[in-house]
Parts: structure tokens; sequence; C-alpha cells
């Protein structure tokens, strides 16, 4: 079965430094991973993702998300925090060698950006 | 264009009452996906439409839920008898691909189910 871990329920990062959120991740073949962000009252918002290639993956609002195949994470960074960037941040995976399997999604993060 | 919508946006329901919850999928996506969202928690799968067809209802908790597509478009998911563990955000979501591949998903605001 495939399951997403965050182990950081929050995260707290001042303005214009940089930040991390971490996600590591289990599936028993080759993974699909997404990163999504969630602000409050609204619906899921697609950042990132990873499927193939450059295993340094450059997505919205000036976000990266490194795939680290060994160490089976997939970090979302961003080198300068916005107080705007203050949400709820959820990683998620998708077996690939299995056909159609559904999102599974880790319990989420919360960036708080101090200015 | 228009994202993806649902309605209402919350709902209060007296435990055992009936419910049904409405998506309006991004036009011209052929796959729609239903997720129900405890408080504190990341969404979990509930089941899959491409265009009409129901291919995986395998997080469906219980006999009590049922999502249905009649159209290939709109969705609605019913939810009967609704009990207090049934609260939780109800996440719709539209992918543009056929089955679950490596596209991925535009989500609606969401429904805030309250049952008390």
């Amino acid at each position: 079965a495939q399951s997403v871990a965050q182990p950081e329920d929050q995260v707290n990062v001042a303005e214009g430094n940089p930040l991390t959120v971490k996600c590591t991740y289990s599936v028993s073949g080759n993974p699909y991973l997404f990163w999504y962000v969630q602000y409050p009252n609204r619906g899921l918002q697609f950042l990132l993702k990873y499927i193939t290639g450059d295993n340094l993956v450059k997505g919205s609002y000036g976000f990266e998300a490194e795939f680290n195949k060994s160490q089976t994470s997939f970090h979302l960074k961003k080198p300068s925090a916005l107080v705007s960037d203050s949400a709820l941040y959820f990683c998620a995976v998708r077996d690939m060698s299995w056909g159609n399997t559904p999102l599974v999604f880790g319990k989420g993060t919360r960036l708080s950006v101090i200015a | 264009g228009a994202g993806v919508s649902q309605s209402p946006r919350y709902k209060v329901a007296k435990r055992g009452q009936d419910v049904a919850l409405r998506c309006d999928p991004i036009s011209g996506h052929v796959s729609l996906f239903w997720y129900q969202q405890a408080l504190g928690q990341g969404p979990e799968f509930l089941t899959y439409f491409q265009n009409e067809a129901q291919l995986d209802k395998s997080g469906l908790p219980s006999d009590r839920f049922f999502a249905e597509r009649p159209e290939g478009s709109v969705s609605t998911l019913k939810i009967q008898r609704t009990q207090q563990e049934d609260s939780a955000v109800y996440l719709c979501a539209s992918s543009l691909a056929t089955g679950l591949a490596s596209y991925e998903q535009y989500f609606g605001p969401g429904t805030r189910l309250t049952v008390t």
C-alpha cells in the first residue's frame, strides 16, 4: 500500500528566509508525487509534480521540490518565504506501477511565515 | 475558465437525514474524483468516475454513501441516514486525462458537512 508522511504539523519561518516542508513516501513501484496548497475556505491548489526526469521540479509561486529516490523524499522548498505563503501544504503520491490507483495524501503541514 | 464548483458550501444535517452534495467539474474534464477530508487530516479518496462510469468506489466508507455522474458532467454524492462521523469537508476534483494517471487534479472549494 502507498503512504505519505509529513513529519511536521507546523513549520514557522521568518519572511525572506528559505523554507522547507518535508515529505517522505512509500510505494511498491515508482511514484508520481504532487504538492498542493490549501488556503482557508478554498480548495486545494496544485503547486507542482514529479513524474519522471529531472529530480528538481519547479512549480507555481516560486516553489520547487527535489525528488530523492534513495531517501524516498520529496521536500518542498522556496528560497525566500513570503507572508502570503502561509497556508496548509499537502504532499500526495500515486504508485504508477499499479494502474489506476488513487492519490494518497499526507496529513498536511501548516506553514506560518512571520513578518 | 471557471474552476470546479461545489454546492452547497456548508450543510448542517440532523443525524439520520439524507444529504446530496453537488460537483460541477471543469468543462471537458473526463475524470472526476470525490474525497473526504476530516478535521486535521489530508483528503481521503472516496470514488472516481471516468465520464459517466464509476470505475473505483473502493474508498466509500459504507453503503450509505452513493455517487453518480449520469451524463458524464455534474456529479452528486449522496449520504443516506447521516451519522456524526460523516462530518467532514467533501472535496470534488476533476482532471483532463482519462484514468488516474500523471495529470494533476483540480479541486473545488469543498462542502463542509456538519451532522448534529
